[in-house]
């Protein structure tokens, strides 16, 4: 069974730092990792998605890492601000139904 | 190009009652998912659908039915309401054929059984 870890639970963080958000996962045959995002009260916010094939993904100040072998993934912030503040998810991809395993988040709070 | 809608947004059921979670998607997606989040915690699966007429159970599905008569439609039928149903739901859609796309989430109903 595949089981998702995400370290910190949670993260405060003074505005304009990098930081470093963690996943970890116990089956290495996955498909894809996504990252997303979640606002209190609110849906899921696909941020990146790394196929198994790949290394790395970046969008703007988001950059997202695989290391598959490992069972790893690392979602790197740059130039935090308090505008990022929000839960982040990490899921995985794997098993016959191509369902995406969740970690239960960090909670990050950039401080103005 | 709306993605996937889940009505109703909120919901209070009394214990007992029955209510269905409605889901739909128009990116013609082969793959849908019905995940509940608790508070504090990632998603689980409850039930998903690899395409129209096929469903199968996920890691939670008691307490809940599913159909899948279309390609857009995934609705979850709640039975007989318990307080341990409170939760938030989510419905996901995604495209697998020989690359795996991304998973698009609706906005969750967040349902509230007491």
């Amino acid at each position: 069974k595949q089981e998702v870890t995400q370290i910190p639970a949670a993260l405060s963080v003074p505005e304009g730092e990098n930081l470093v958000l963690n996943c970890s996962f116990t089956d290495s045959a996955i498909y894809n990792l996504q990252w997303f995002r979640q606002d209190p009260g609110k849906g899921l916010t696909s941020l990146l998605l790394i196929q198994s094939s790949q290394r790395e993904q970046t969008s703007g100040r988001l950059n997202a890492s695989l290391d598959k072998s490992s069972g790893r993934s690392t979602l790197y912030i740059a130039a935090s601000q308090p505008g990022d503040s929000a839960t982040y998810l990490c899921a995985v991809r794997s098993g016959s139904a191509r369902q995406l395993t969740f970690g239960s988040g960090t909670q990050l709070t950039v401080l103005p | 190009n709306a993605g996937v809608t889940q009505t109703p947004k909120f919901r209070i059921l009394k214990i007992g009652q029955s209510m269905t979670l409605q889901c739909t998607q128009d990116m013609n997606h082969n793959y849908m998912y019905w995940y509940r989040q608790d508070p504090g915690m990632g998603l689980k699966l409850i039930y998903y659908s690899v395409g129209a007429g096929i469903t199968d159970k996920g890691e939670v599905p008691n307490g809940y039915n599913v159909s899948r008569s279309t390609t857009e439609d995934f609705p979850l039928r709640l039975e007989l309401a318990a307080p341990s149903q409170t939760s938030v739901y989510f419905c996901a859609s995604s495209y697998s054929r020989n690359r795996d796309t991304e998973a698009f989430f609706g906005q969750g109903t967040r349902l509230t059984v007491v």
